[in-house]
């Protein structure tokens, strides 16, 4: 199985400041077609999850432009500039390459 | 507009099979692409891919949970379902299905399943 490795967040972060959440795979997620099968998910509390960036870079309908996703096979960076209070949830990485799909554990974001 | 609800027993007990239905909305499970996941989450913790279905009757299950899974839909109907058998108190969780394509773009909200004698 593909394992997803997520780091963690200096919380609290001031409003307004941009933060980086990493994410690693253990096996490269890029594909013959050349897409990279890495997505990223917010999960508000008390919500269900919603998609926020797919092929590692592409940002899903209605998501913000302050959502930017990057990285290369195996190392995965969301960024998130300029926070803001409907940030805060719990945001994690999910591989799309191979069954069995997996998720990261997750990186909590608060906001001071 | 893509929309999803799940639907389970509530409260099932151990030994007992677990049976949720995914109806959706907005899309149909015979165009080419698309596939209905269902992922779970128990309470405070990450979440767990279970169980994949594709527009091709492809099927993708976690093996951790080996045998006791089986997925599947009914196209007709925009349904999609799922069977957990020999359930136990780790099962309970809230049961999500979601829209994959790719990533999984549009969830329900969730059906909440407790297993408890």
């Amino acid at each position: 199985d593909i394992v997803m490795t997520q780091g963690a967040l200096p919380n609290p972060v001031p409003s307004g400041e941009s933060v980086s959440i990493t994410c690693r795979s253990s096996k490269s997620l890029l594909y013959s077609d050349g897409k990279t099968y890495l997505n990223w998910y917010l999960q508000r509390p008390g919500q269900s999850p919603q998609l926020l960036i797919y092929w590692m870079s592409t940002r899903a309908s209605g998501v913000s432009d302050r959502f930017s996703g990057s990285g290369s096979g195996t190392d995965f960076t969301l960024k998130i500039s300029g926070v803001e209070a409907e940030d805060v949830g719990v945001y994690y990485c999910q591989q799309g390459l191979e069954f069995p799909l997996t998720f990261g554990s997750g990186t909590k974001l608060e906001i001071k | 507009q893509v929309t999803l609800k799940e639907s389970g027993p509530g409260i099932l007990q151990p030994s007992q099979t677990l049976s949720l239905t995914c109806s959706f909305s907005g899309f149909s499970l015979s165009t080419s692409g698309i596939c209905v996941s269902w992922i779970r989450q128990p309470s405070g913790k990450g979440l767990e891919w279970l169980a994949t279905i594709c527009w091709e009757d492809s099927k993708g299950y976690n093996p951790s949970l080996k045998n006791r899974l089986t997925i599947s839909k009914d196209t007709s109907n925009n349904q999609a379902f799922l069977k957990i058998t020999s359930v136990d108190t780790a099962d309970t969780a809230i049961y999500y299905c979601a829209r994959n394509l790719p990533g999984m773009d549009a969830w329900g909200q969730g059906a909440s399943v407790t297993v408890s004698s």
